[in-house]
């Protein structure tokens, strides 16, 4: 596709749901990162792939939080036993290697996660 | 913990040049100045990056201080469409290039 595309674009859960959130990076970008934007707030990383390296998971706010990538392409992040205060959206971004060192990175249009 | 500063909101006419301050007094030597803006309800967009010199693109102009802790963003002819939340970005120091902090930006709102 032409850019980094994110599904569902809207979620609606239950508090205690578990959820997954998809992420599609440009093809050919082997970096992908997840963040998440709360209402009014600017953007908090929470992890980020790099090729076949260990993924830097720092920014992950809880062990209810988790993300896998399939090799250079796919990443889900998942949410367990999801809470009110994970509303929020969820940003994904992508970047080649090179565009990685120059902080260029592309970013879907999100995913809005809304928990009740 | 963004390591920058900027006003919350400014407003700009229609055609005028839009100028965009911000503060990084914690900026090393050797770590990038980036903006990024993101329109509403959409995902951010890189505009421009800088070290030490005065940089253009077709988005806009960059200018950052000679002690390198301030910037500058100026949009030239600021448009309707520029209307935006604008992030002055450094990277977190001796980390990846992903855990990029965008705090809360300036609001530009472009009038007609």
């Amino acid at each position: 596709g032409a850019g980094v595309s994110q599904s569902p674009s809207n979620k609606v859960t239950e508090k205690g749901k578990d959820v997954e959130l998809r992420c599609d990076p440009i093809s050919g970008h082997t970096a992908l990162y997840w963040y998440r934007q709360r209402l009014g707030q600017g953007l908090e990383f929470l992890i980020y792939f790099q090729g076949n390296s260990a993924p830097d998971k720092s920014g992950l706010p809880s062990d209810r939080f988790s993300a896998e990538r399939t090799g250079e392409s796919v990443s889900t992040l998942t949410i367990q036993r999801t809470q009110q205060e994970d509303s929020a959206v969820y940003l994904c971004a992508s970047s080649l290697v090179l565009a990685a060192n120059t902080g260029e990175l592309f970013f879907g249009e999100g995913s809005r996660l809304t928990v009740l | 913990d963004a390591k920058t500063t900027q006003p919350p909101s400014m407003d700009c006419a229609e055609g005028r040049a839009a100028n965009l301050p911000c503060n990084h007094s914690t900026i090393s030597g050797n770590e990038y100045v980036y903006w990024y803006r993101q329109i509403h309800s959409q995902g951010p967009q890189y505009i421009i990056h800088g070290l030490k010199n005065n940089e253009t693109n077709e988005m806009a102009s960059l200018i950052i201080t000679e002690d390198r802790k301030s910037s500058t963003l100026i949009l030239p002819h600021a448009t309707l469409r520029d209307t935006a939340v604008y992030y002055c970005i450094d990277p977190d120091r001796g980390s990846t290039l992903g855990r990029l902090y965008f705090g809360r930006g300036t609001q530009l709102t472009v009038w007609p």
